[in-house]
């Protein structure tokens, strides 16, 4: 199994700009999340999924949209890049979603908005 | 406003020593905290959990303990191996409904040879 992936690595956005991070995981798993990691914050939660079809806010969604048309795939949008938008994106997955699930997170996407 | 505190932001230890790693939360609603550990350019991995309803849990190496009335929580490393050297990150969900979970800003030990 790959686990968890994420695509690209590292991206160099200019403001305004438009982009999707990929996200996709192999373990059959029904629930995926976005992270964003920002210097002296923790993880925050962007958007999360609970299967294929269902997609719901998280703690800093303004901004970001994102859909969830198979169980494998969950991807990530700016539809108009902004400097506040400069972070590392991680992305997550679990099986049921449940407290006790073991979360896997991808290795991040290191994003730069100029 | 942040509701899981870590406040300190690194700590070193030497190999063989113990390694405590705190963590308080403002939300009395939390009652599911885990730790994290990341190493860089990877992402967080999961490393140990513990119920409101437990006091303390164990995973080798590694125990949690959790003082609800204090809402504080610690991560005791014994003993600390060189490879431990890494970004801790502290994180709380409330139970009963999906992962929502609330991390801290992390605590980057450093174990010395």
């Amino acid at each position: 199994n790959a686990g968890v992936t994420q695509t690209p690595k590292f991206q160099v956005l200019k403001t305004g700009q438009s982009m999707t991070l990929q996200c996709a995981q192999d373990m059959n798993h029904e629930y995926m999340s976005w992270y964003r990691q920002d210097p002296g914050m923790g993880l925050r939660l962007i958007h999360y999924s609970v299967g294929a079809g269902i997609t719901d806010q998280g703690e800093v969604p303004n901004g970001y949209n994102v859909s969830r048309s198979t169980t494998e795939d969950f991807p990530l949008r700016l539809l108009s890049a902004a400097p506040s938008q400069t972070s590392v994106y991680f992305c997550a997955s679990s099986l049921r979603g449940w407290d006790t699930d073991t979360q896997y997170f991808g290795p991040g996407t290191r994003l730069t908005v100029l | 406003d942040q509701q899981v505190k870590q406040n300190s932001p690194s700590l070193s230890v030497q190999e063989g020593r113990i390694s405590i790693l705190n963590c308080d939360y403002t939300n009395s609603m939390f009652d599911y905290f885990l730790w994290y550990k990341k190493y860089p350019a990877e992402g967080p991995t999961f490393l140990i959990s513990i119920s409101s309803i437990k006091d303390k849990n164990e995973d080798g190496r590694f125990t949690v303990f959790l003082n609800k009335s204090a809402k504080h929580l610690s991560l005791h490393i014994v003993p600390s191996q060189p490879g431990d050297s890494a970004v801790y990150f502290c994180a709380a969900s409330v139970s009963g409904g999906y992962q929502k979970v609330t991390f801290g800003t992390g605590t980057k030990l450093q174990v010395i040879p």
